[in-house]
């Protein structure tokens, strides 16, 4: 079974400033996917990032960048310029590429508030 | 494209009542799949329909639990003999064939359960 840990429950920056929210993960697969999703207050989540195992390069999207470790099975979000609507619980999910069921594992989550 | 939905958004029930969520995934998604998440803790995975078909059930689901998606379309999920420790945000999602792994995600229907 894969397990995902995030060790940071909470974290503040201030706006414009830069931050990095961490997550390991165990697994003895070697096809499969990392995510990042964002879950704003009373709002729904929303996928913020994607990594696909095989892929060295480590994914961007915009302000959003990743650091995958695939050795250290680690895999850290950073968020640059950070802004007030970046407020949110961010979580970090695992999925199995290889098999016929692709659900998500995730992380308790890190709560990242942004000051203004 | 109007996104996932679910109904209702809040229940509350007393305890030993049955309650029924509904799903709506986006329209050419086959994929769809139920969450729970309780205060404090990342979604956990409950069940997965790939169209018609239930695949998977987690051992979280038990037998008061019980989910379908008749048509391949919608689904709902339906807990019978309500406990408090079934309080929690039930999370629908969908993706398709195509998505890369993408699930995109419903508002969720929050549980009471007193």
């Amino acid at each position: 079974a894969q397990t995902v840990t995030q060790s940071q429950p909470e974290m503040s920056v201030q706006e414009a400033e830069t931050v990095t929210l961490s997550c390991t993960y165990d697994t003895s697969e070697n096809n499969y996917y990392l995510f990042w999703y964002k879950q704003p207050p009373s709002r729904q989540m929303i996928l913020v990032i994607r990594q696909e195992a095989y892929k060295q390069q480590n994914a961007t999207e915009n302000r959003f960048s990743v650091n995958f470790q695939k050795a250290a099975k680690s895999f850290s979000l950073k968020i640059s310029d950070s802004q007030l609507g970046d407020t949110a619980m961010y979580f970090c999910a695992f999925m199995n590429s290889g098999g016929s069921n692709y659900k998500l594992t995730f992380g308790k989550g890190t709560l990242l508030t942004v000051n203004p | 494209d109007t996104g996932v939905s679910q109904d209702p958004r809040h229940k509350i029930t007393k305890r030993g009542q049955n309650v029924t969520f509904r799903c709506d995934p986006i329209s050419e998604h086959n994929r769809l799949y139920w969450y729970r998440q309780t205060l404090g803790q990342g979604p956990e995975f409950l069940t997965y329909f790939q169209n018609e078909a239930q695949l998977e059930k987690s051992r979280l689901l038990s037998d008061r639990f019980s989910a379908e998606r008749p048509k391949g379309s919608f689904s709902t999920l339906e807990i019978q003999r309500t406990e408090q420790g079934d309080s929690a945000m039930y999370l629908c999602a969908s993706s398709s064939r195509d998505a890369a792994g993408e699930q995109y995600f419903g508002p969720g229907t929050r549980l009471t359960v007193t």
